[in-house]
């Protein structure tokens, strides 16, 4: 398995609190991704990152910042939580960018809960 | 109009069954194709790329048809281990991937 952590794997907070979500990866791939998962919408891609301090938005980004400092380490922040963001977490990475078996490979997820 | 689209199922099919599931994609440009395999509770993983030649693993069979934009996946001889959700994904620019909502397998005795 590839080596991605995600932590925490299971939080519950109040709506207007900042959170921060972490994934970790061992593997030095190059690309990182957010993605949230909901009953009937599938996975949708918040945040991605090409690169360490090269971000851009996903189809469902507002409300969510990222970082990424390190090639290792992508951040997901949530300013000011809502209970419209109650959802399961995925970070996914990707190795390659041109064609090919450029798979995306998952963390385990994290579990969020606003209340 | 949704970019990837699935039939969300469920398919409830007996062991031993074949079955067969498809995903139409909007994007013309797209470069890649894959599908993933997502369990209850947790996180997708690759079942397997889909090239254009078709691919076979074992009693999975995937194809793609580029000028009818959908690609499909065939489970032959089905095993109650094959109970999940099949979800397909396109990639375009970034490596940027699209997935569909998903479609519930559910293999019975």
């Amino acid at each position: 398995d590839a080596g991605i952590t995600q932590s925490p794997r299971h939080k519950v907070t109040e709506t207007g609190t900042p959170v921060t979500l972490r994934c970790h990866q061992t593997e030095n791939h190059r690309y990182m991704y957010w993605y949230r998962q909901d009953p009937g919408h599938g996975l949708r891609l918040i945040h991605y990152s090409y690169g360490v301090k090269d971000t851009d938005k996903g189809e469902v980004s507002d409300g969510y910042s990222v970082s990424r400092s390190k090639t290792e380490d992508f951040l997901l922040t949530l300013e000011s939580a809502t209970s419209s963001q109650t959802s399961v977490y995925f970070c996914a990475i990707s190795e390659s960018l041109a064609g090919g078996d450029n798979e995306q490979f998952f963390g385990p997820g994290t579990r969020l809960t606003v209340l | 109009r949704k970019e990837v689209e699935q039939d969300p199922g469920p398919f409830n099919v007996p062991e031993g069954a074949t079955v067969a599931f498809n995903c139409t994609y909007s994007n013309s440009a797209s470069q890649s194709f894959f599908w993933y395999r997502q369990d209850c509770r947790k996180e997708p993983k690759l079942l397997m790329s889909v090239y254009s030649s078709g691919n076979e693993d074992g009693r999975f069979t995937a194809q793609l048809n580029r000028a009818s934009q959908y690609i499909s996946l065939l489970i032959r001889d089905s095993k109650l281990s094959d109970s999940a959700t099949y979800l397909c994904a396109v990639n375009g620019f970034a490596g940027k991937s699209t997935f569909g909502d998903g479609t519930t397998l559910t293999v019975k005795p």
